[in-house]
């Protein structure tokens, strides 16, 4: 099978804009977790969907938001770009998101904020 | 909240040799997981090993073991015959298994060299 696959890989924006980072699951997964990751504040979580539902939102502002398609496939948004939003931005996805699967992960797209 | 704390930032082993990374976390759940995510330099996290916390016999995957004491919120990861492509950061992770689907805790990892 082939793994999570994130798209794009590298992404440099400026402040005040927007960006969309893209996630295909491993097939069959229909959980995907978002996960952000910074140098100062590690690993943080931002959300999970499952069928198109959101179930689970970290601590992050309004301005980082999902979705999730049909086909498992999630996007990430974040408006309004900030310097602080620069960072590696991870997915990972499992069969159903419940606490016995195992999470796989994706490369991640590292974004720059400028 | 749960905490993973890592207090190892960087560590270093000698090829063959072993080294330990430790883990500790904080939590009042009695039902959890325990994982080991190696993240190599090309960024994408593999798990390396789990442990379910009502398990009592430690998990273990070829070189890879861990130690885990429950009563001492303890959780600690055995490399032996460490080789070059253990050279990576090292995630501890906890996720509780008490209210359906909850996301990883992460520790902030611990980065590991490999000497030739």
């Amino acid at each position: 099978k082939a793994g999570v696959t994130q798209t794009p890989r590298y992404l440099i924006k400026t402040r005040g804009q927007q960006v969309t980072l893209s996630c295909s699951p491993i097939s069959g997964h229909r959980s995907v977790s978002w996960y952000q990751q910074t140098p100062g504040q590690g690993l943080q979580f931002l959300f999970e969907y499952f069928s198109e539902t959101q179930r689970n939102k970290g601590n992050f502002p309004g301005r980082f938001s999902g979705r999730q398609f049909s086909n498992s496939r999630s996007e990430m948004n974040v408006s309004t770009l900030e310097l602080g939003d620069s960072a590696l931005y991870l997915c990972a996805s499992s069969v159903s998101g419940m606490g016995t699967d195992t999470q796989y992960f994706g490369p991640g797209t590292r974004l720059t904020v400028l | 909240a749960q905490t993973v704390t890592q207090s190892q930032p960087e560590m270093s082993v000698q090829e063959a040799e072993t080294v330990t990374l430790s883990c500790t976390y904080d939590t009042s759940e009695s039902d959890y997981y325990l994982f080991w995510y190696k993240q190599p330099p090309s960024r994408q996290m593999i798990l390396v090993i789990r442990q379910e916390a009502y398990k009592q016999q430690n998990a273990t995957e070829n070189r890879f073991s861990v130690n885990f004491q429950k009563a001492a919120k303890s959780f600690s990861l055995k490399i032996s015959d460490s080789q070059l492509g253990d050279a990576a950061m090292y995630f501890c992770a906890y996720r509780t298994l008490n209210s359906g689907n909850t996301p990883l805790v992460f520790g902030k990892g611990t980065r590991l060299s490999v000497i030739a």
